[in-house]
């Protein structure tokens, strides 16, 4: 148990919805990411918040945002769903959201599956 | 764009062999960490390479990183059961005020009794 917790474990939504994930660092993480794993993208990194502060960004699609609360759990938002969206989406933590070559913990993950 | 590639992209070996997984960056890194996701399961850490050359060991696992910085491996003697899984090498990226690992594209290994 990484300590990461995310929900939901699985996901079934139709085209052209929209869908909240939810993800709670581990205690005292202050960085939260998110990445999407796909058999044909591999594990891609989507976005990085710091202390709820957005602080990278990678290939994540205009169809998709994201933020981080005060609490510093975040929420991946995903609408106006596509098929190619099914995927496992990761989010990870780590202590640090610069200068240090922190190690990140994954959590579970959520199964998004688009009919 | 950062593209890191890793061979083989599977692997299948008895159990007692030996394993090898090459990760290579077109671009010249600062650090790589490498990740092992078992089957239905999320990618866990195993360790962190900085320095040119370094070698690190953890127990059966040999892990290094290239003088160049531009390519790293991970070696696991004598294979178990327990070693089956997705390896994945990530390089640590700082961008801007951020970071971020990009994942290469990973070495599914299976081992048979």
């Amino acid at each position: 148990d990484s300590g990461v917790t995310q929900t939901p474990k699985h996901l079934i939504t139709a085209t052209g919805q929209r869908v909240t994930l939810r993800c709670s660092p581990r205690s005292g993480d202050l960085s939260v990411y998110w990445y999407q794993q796909s058999l044909d993208q591999g594990l891609q990194f989507l976005i990085q918040y710091y202390n709820g502060e957005e602080r990278a960004k990678g290939n994540i699609l205009e169809r998709f945002s994201a933020q981080q609360f005060p609490d510093l759990h975040s929420e991946l938002n995903l609408s106006s769903l596509e098929l190619g969206d099914s995927a496992l989406y990761f989010c990870a933590s780590s202590g640090s959201g610069t200068g240090l070559y922190n190690e990140q913990f994954f959590g579970p993950g959520t199964r998004l599956t688009v009919l | 764009g950062q593209q890191v590639m890793q061979i083989p992209q599977y692997q299948h070996v008895q159990e007692g062999e030996d394993f090898t997984t090459y990760c290579n960056s077109s671009t010249t890194l600062s650090n790589i960490q490498w990740y092992k996701q078992r089957p239905g399961g999320h990618p866990v850490f195993l360790i962190q390479l900085v320095k040119s050359g370094e070698v690190k060991k953890q127990k059966r696992l040999t892990f290094q990183f290239g003088e160049a910085k531009k390519n790293s491996s991970l070696h696991i003697t004598a294979t178990q059961t327990t070693d089956v899984g997705t390896y994945f090498c990530a390089p640590f990226i700082l961008t801007g005020g951020g970071n971020k690992l990009t994942f290469g594209t990973g070495t599914q290994l299976k081992v048979e009794l």
